[in-house]
Protein backbone atom coordinates (compact mmCIF):
# COMPACT_ATOMS: atom_id res chain seq x y z
CA UNK A 1 0.00 0.00 0.00
CA UNK A 2 1.45 3.16 -0.97
CA UNK A 3 -0.99 5.93 0.52
CA UNK A 4 0.23 8.39 3.26
CA UNK A 5 1.17 6.85 6.61
CA UNK A 6 1.42 8.35 10.24
CA UNK A 7 3.39 7.22 13.42
CA UNK A 8 2.07 6.82 16.05
CA UNK A 9 -1.51 5.99 15.44
CA UNK A 10 -2.75 7.04 18.74
CA UNK A 11 -0.57 9.09 21.67
CA UNK A 12 -1.43 9.56 25.17
CA UNK A 13 0.98 12.17 27.14
CA UNK A 14 0.44 14.32 30.12
CA UNK A 15 0.17 17.34 30.39
CA UNK A 16 3.42 19.61 30.01
CA UNK A 17 4.94 17.49 28.03
CA UNK A 18 6.36 17.28 24.05
CA UNK A 19 5.08 14.48 21.14
CA UNK A 20 6.41 14.26 18.14
CA UNK A 21 4.23 13.00 14.86
CA UNK A 22 5.35 11.40 11.78
CA UNK A 23 3.57 11.80 8.43
CA UNK A 24 4.98 9.77 5.48
CA UNK A 25 3.05 11.14 2.00
CA UNK A 26 2.39 9.37 -0.99
CA UNK A 27 5.81 9.08 -3.12
CA UNK A 28 6.35 11.47 -5.75
CA UNK A 29 3.40 14.41 -3.85
CA UNK A 30 5.52 17.38 -3.52
CA UNK A 31 2.54 18.98 -1.54
CA UNK A 32 2.18 17.64 2.33
CA UNK A 33 -0.35 19.25 4.67
CA UNK A 34 -1.22 19.14 8.26
CA UNK A 35 -4.42 19.45 9.76
CA UNK A 36 -6.16 19.08 13.51
CA UNK A 37 -9.73 17.80 13.79
CA UNK A 38 -11.86 17.85 17.77
CA UNK A 39 -14.76 15.87 17.64
CA UNK A 40 -17.73 16.85 15.66
CA UNK A 41 -16.03 19.13 13.36
CA UNK A 42 -14.37 18.96 10.09
CA UNK A 43 -10.63 18.88 9.82
CA UNK A 44 -9.32 22.49 9.85
CA UNK A 45 -5.83 23.48 8.32
CA UNK A 46 -2.63 23.60 10.23
CA UNK A 47 0.67 24.13 7.54
CA UNK A 48 1.32 23.38 4.74
CA UNK A 49 5.01 22.42 2.93
CA UNK A 50 5.98 22.35 -1.08
CA UNK A 51 8.89 20.72 -1.52
CA UNK A 52 10.87 21.16 1.93
CA UNK A 53 9.51 24.65 2.22
CA UNK A 54 6.73 25.57 4.68
CA UNK A 55 4.87 28.11 2.87
CA UNK A 56 1.83 29.01 5.89
CA UNK A 57 0.78 28.77 9.29
CA UNK A 58 -2.12 28.83 10.02
CA UNK A 59 -3.12 31.29 13.75
CA UNK A 60 -4.00 27.71 15.11
CA UNK A 61 -0.82 26.92 15.06
CA UNK A 62 1.04 28.58 18.38
CA UNK A 63 4.37 28.69 19.15
CA UNK A 64 4.28 25.45 20.55
CA UNK A 65 3.87 23.89 17.38
CA UNK A 66 6.57 23.18 14.61
CA UNK A 67 6.44 21.43 11.63
CA UNK A 68 9.50 20.28 9.37
CA UNK A 69 10.02 18.67 6.41
CA UNK A 70 13.62 17.77 5.78
CA UNK A 71 14.67 16.94 1.76
CA UNK A 72 10.63 17.24 1.32
CA UNK A 73 10.06 13.59 1.84
CA UNK A 74 8.37 12.81 5.62
CA UNK A 75 7.35 15.41 7.77
CA UNK A 76 7.22 15.52 11.62
CA UNK A 77 4.82 17.77 13.80
CA UNK A 78 6.00 18.66 17.36
CA UNK A 79 4.11 19.83 19.95
CA UNK A 80 6.15 21.64 23.46
CA UNK A 81 4.43 21.77 26.86
CA UNK A 82 1.16 19.95 25.43
CA UNK A 83 -1.97 21.31 27.22
CA UNK A 84 -5.48 19.46 27.63
CA UNK A 85 -6.47 21.67 24.29
CA UNK A 86 -4.18 19.79 22.24
CA UNK A 87 -6.27 16.40 22.35
CA UNK A 88 -7.44 15.87 19.09
CA UNK A 89 -6.57 14.26 15.53
CA UNK A 90 -3.93 15.12 14.15
CA UNK A 91 -4.39 14.45 10.14
CA UNK A 92 -1.69 14.20 7.69
CA UNK A 93 -2.76 14.63 3.77
CA UNK A 94 -0.36 14.85 0.34
CA UNK A 95 -0.78 15.96 -3.24
CA UNK A 96 0.54 16.35 -6.08
CA UNK A 97 1.04 19.55 -7.92
CA UNK A 98 -2.07 21.05 -9.58
CA UNK A 99 -4.15 18.43 -9.56
CA UNK A 100 -7.38 19.57 -8.66
CA UNK A 101 -5.54 20.28 -5.60
CA UNK A 102 -6.86 16.25 -4.51
CA UNK A 103 -5.65 15.45 -1.29
CA UNK A 104 -5.27 12.14 -0.05
CA UNK A 105 -5.43 12.17 3.86
CA UNK A 106 -3.27 9.76 6.64
CA UNK A 107 -5.17 7.73 9.28
CA UNK A 108 -4.39 10.30 11.60
CA UNK A 109 -2.62 10.51 14.99
CA UNK A 110 -5.12 10.60 18.06
CA UNK A 111 -3.49 12.86 20.78
CA UNK A 112 -4.77 12.88 23.87
CA UNK A 113 -3.59 14.99 27.10
CA UNK A 114 -4.14 13.98 30.08
CA UNK B 1 -16.26 28.89 12.25
CA UNK B 2 -16.70 26.28 9.36
CA UNK B 3 -16.67 28.34 5.81
CA UNK B 4 -18.96 25.67 4.40
CA UNK B 5 -22.25 24.83 6.20
CA UNK B 6 -23.57 21.11 5.93
CA UNK B 7 -26.85 19.79 6.35
CA UNK B 8 -28.53 18.28 8.00
CA UNK B 9 -25.91 17.36 10.78
CA UNK B 10 -27.40 13.91 10.80
CA UNK B 11 -29.29 11.33 8.70
CA UNK B 12 -30.64 8.16 9.90
CA UNK B 13 -32.26 6.30 7.21
CA UNK B 14 -33.64 2.69 6.19
CA UNK B 15 -31.46 0.08 3.95
CA UNK B 16 -32.91 1.16 0.40
CA UNK B 17 -33.70 4.80 1.19
CA UNK B 18 -32.34 7.43 -0.90
CA UNK B 19 -30.78 10.52 1.09
CA UNK B 20 -29.34 13.49 -0.05
CA UNK B 21 -26.57 15.68 1.93
CA UNK B 22 -26.21 19.84 1.35
CA UNK B 23 -23.11 21.58 1.47
CA UNK B 24 -23.30 25.61 0.99
CA UNK B 25 -20.78 28.29 1.49
CA UNK B 26 -20.99 31.89 0.40
CA UNK B 27 -17.27 31.93 -1.16
CA UNK B 28 -16.56 30.82 -4.69
CA UNK B 29 -14.73 27.53 -4.71
CA UNK B 30 -11.71 26.42 -7.25
CA UNK B 31 -12.79 23.11 -6.45
CA UNK B 32 -14.81 20.96 -4.14
CA UNK B 33 -13.79 17.46 -2.64
CA UNK B 34 -16.41 14.71 -0.96
CA UNK B 35 -14.72 12.70 1.94
CA UNK B 36 -16.22 9.99 3.71
CA UNK B 37 -14.51 8.77 7.46
CA UNK B 38 -15.04 6.19 9.25
CA UNK B 39 -14.35 6.60 13.29
CA UNK B 40 -10.48 6.56 14.22
CA UNK B 41 -9.77 7.25 10.96
CA UNK B 42 -8.70 9.78 7.68
CA UNK B 43 -10.96 10.84 5.04
CA UNK B 44 -11.09 9.34 1.97
CA UNK B 45 -11.38 10.95 -0.92
CA UNK B 46 -14.67 10.33 -2.81
CA UNK B 47 -14.34 12.88 -5.83
CA UNK B 48 -13.59 16.19 -6.85
CA UNK B 49 -15.97 18.39 -8.95
CA UNK B 50 -14.32 21.40 -10.49
CA UNK B 51 -16.68 22.93 -13.00
CA UNK B 52 -19.49 25.05 -12.22
CA UNK B 53 -22.88 22.73 -12.94
CA UNK B 54 -21.08 19.67 -13.05
CA UNK B 55 -22.74 16.33 -12.18
CA UNK B 56 -20.10 13.36 -11.52
CA UNK B 57 -22.07 9.91 -10.67
CA UNK B 58 -19.84 7.00 -8.62
CA UNK B 59 -22.36 3.80 -8.35
CA UNK B 60 -25.56 5.00 -6.05
CA UNK B 61 -23.35 8.17 -5.29
CA UNK B 62 -23.95 11.30 -7.32
CA UNK B 63 -22.26 14.69 -6.82
CA UNK B 64 -23.30 17.94 -8.09
CA UNK B 65 -21.57 21.10 -7.92
CA UNK B 66 -23.47 24.25 -7.89
CA UNK B 67 -23.06 26.82 -11.50
CA UNK B 68 -21.83 29.58 -8.79
CA UNK B 69 -18.89 27.11 -7.42
CA UNK B 70 -20.40 27.79 -3.85
CA UNK B 71 -22.42 24.64 -3.03
CA UNK B 72 -22.63 21.31 -3.65
CA UNK B 73 -24.71 18.11 -3.16
CA UNK B 74 -24.34 14.03 -2.72
CA UNK B 75 -27.38 12.46 -3.02
CA UNK B 76 -27.25 8.78 -2.63
CA UNK B 77 -29.56 6.22 -3.56
CA UNK B 78 -30.90 2.43 -2.26
CA UNK B 79 -28.78 3.22 0.68
CA UNK B 80 -26.77 0.18 1.70
CA UNK B 81 -25.29 -0.39 5.59
CA UNK B 82 -22.13 0.24 4.45
CA UNK B 83 -22.50 3.81 3.38
CA UNK B 84 -22.99 4.67 7.16
CA UNK B 85 -20.26 7.06 8.09
CA UNK B 86 -19.10 10.81 8.69
CA UNK B 87 -19.71 12.71 4.91
CA UNK B 88 -17.29 16.01 4.19
CA UNK B 89 -17.39 18.55 2.21
CA UNK B 90 -14.52 20.73 1.41
CA UNK B 91 -13.43 23.84 -0.92
CA UNK B 92 -10.79 24.84 -2.17
CA UNK B 93 -9.94 28.41 -3.09
CA UNK B 94 -7.27 28.46 -5.90
CA UNK B 95 -4.56 27.44 -3.33
CA UNK B 96 -3.56 24.54 -1.17
CA UNK B 97 -5.49 24.43 1.61
CA UNK B 98 -8.83 23.07 2.10
CA UNK B 99 -12.06 24.59 4.15
CA UNK B 100 -14.12 21.34 5.65
CA UNK B 101 -17.44 21.54 6.46
CA UNK B 102 -18.51 20.41 10.06
CA UNK B 103 -19.69 17.38 8.18
CA UNK B 104 -23.09 15.20 8.36
CA UNK B 105 -22.84 11.68 9.92
CA UNK B 106 -25.29 9.24 8.10
CA UNK B 107 -26.16 6.11 9.41
CA UNK B 108 -28.11 3.67 7.11
CA UNK B 109 -30.04 0.87 9.45
CA UNK B 110 -30.27 -2.50 7.98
Amino acid sequence: DTGVSQDPRHKITKRGQNVTFRCDPISEHNRLYWYRQTLGQGPEFLTYFQNEAQLEKSRLLSDRFSAERPKGSFSTLEIQRTEQGDSAMYLCASSLGDSGNEQFFGPGTRLTVL
Amino acid sequence: TQLLEQSPQFLSIQEGENLTVYCNSSSVFSSLQWYRQEPGEGPVLLVTVVTGGEVKKLKRLTFQFGDARKDSSLHITAAQPGDTGLYLCAGAHYDYKLSFGAGTTVTVRA
